[in-house]
């Protein structure tokens, strides 16, 4: 099973904007809004960001944003801050009953 | 509050077994599906196995399918996952995370517990 294509590392200034893109098939985000991203800081456990594609959970910074157009998603995180460095990882529902991360993306804040 | 906390980790020779646990609390483990996830050192995280609220349903990835396998107690609130056949690829951070029931979403995630195959 194949890990849907994220670029390896992404960096930005305090207060910027950055966007990680996601992409995978027509099996698997092309066709369902079963997309989601996390936040690892390493020793840490995961944290859900997004799901659904563009869905906040409660208590999620209005500062991440999700989206997709055909094969491929995007997170961006507006308003870069130091405590946002960390992996970003999207994931998917992928046909034959099955879910598939990306490989992930280091987000540096210099 | 909301929780899950993995156990079970370990150093385990290549081709032998191990079986680690979920215990959730806060909430009821068979009220929903929950899955099995690693990160093995310098790589990324990997999904391995669904169990759904029904505790029949089943998936897994093909990189563990036949070798681990997933099991619920519902009287004790928990979730197990069954390693054999262990390889050195297996050596991993192992983490069992709460489907949150509307996309397939992780919306709980425990600490995790740690694999090692090694000889």
């Amino acid at each position: 099973q194949s890990a849907l294509t994220q670029p390896a590392s992404v960096s930005g200034s305090p207060g910027q904007s950055i966007t990680i893109s996601c992409t995978g098939t027509i099996s698997d985000i092309g066709t369902y809004n079963y997309l989601c991203w996390y936040q690892h800081h390493p020793g840490k456990a995961p944290k859900l960001i997004i799901y659904g594609v563009s869905n906040r959970p409660s208590g999620v910074s209005n500062r991440f944003s999700g989206s997709k157009s055909g094969n491929t998603a995007s997170l961006t995180i507006s308003g870069l801050q130091a405590e946002d460095e960390a992996d970003y990882y999207c994931m998917s529902y992928r046909r034959s009953s099955t879910l598939v991360f990306g490989g992930g993306t280091r987000l540096t804040v210099v | 509050e909301v929780l899950v906390v993995e156990s079970g980790g370990g150093l385990v020779q290549p081709g032998g077994s191990l079986r680690l646990s979920c215990a959730a609390s806060g909430f009821f483990s068979s009220d929903y599906s929950m899955n099995w996830v690693r990160r093995a050192p310098g790589k990324g995280l990997e999904w391995l196995s669904y169990l759904g609220n029904d505790g029949r349903t089943i998936y897994y990835a093909d990189s563990v399918k036949g070798r681990f396998a997933t099991s619920r107690d519902s009287a004790k609130n928990s979730m197990y996952l069954q390693m054999n056949s262990l390889r050195d690829d297996d050596t991993a951070v192992y983490y069992c995370a709460r489907d949150g029931g509307r996309a397939y979403e992780m919306d709980v995630w425990g600490q995790g517990t740690t694999v090692t195959v090694s000889s």
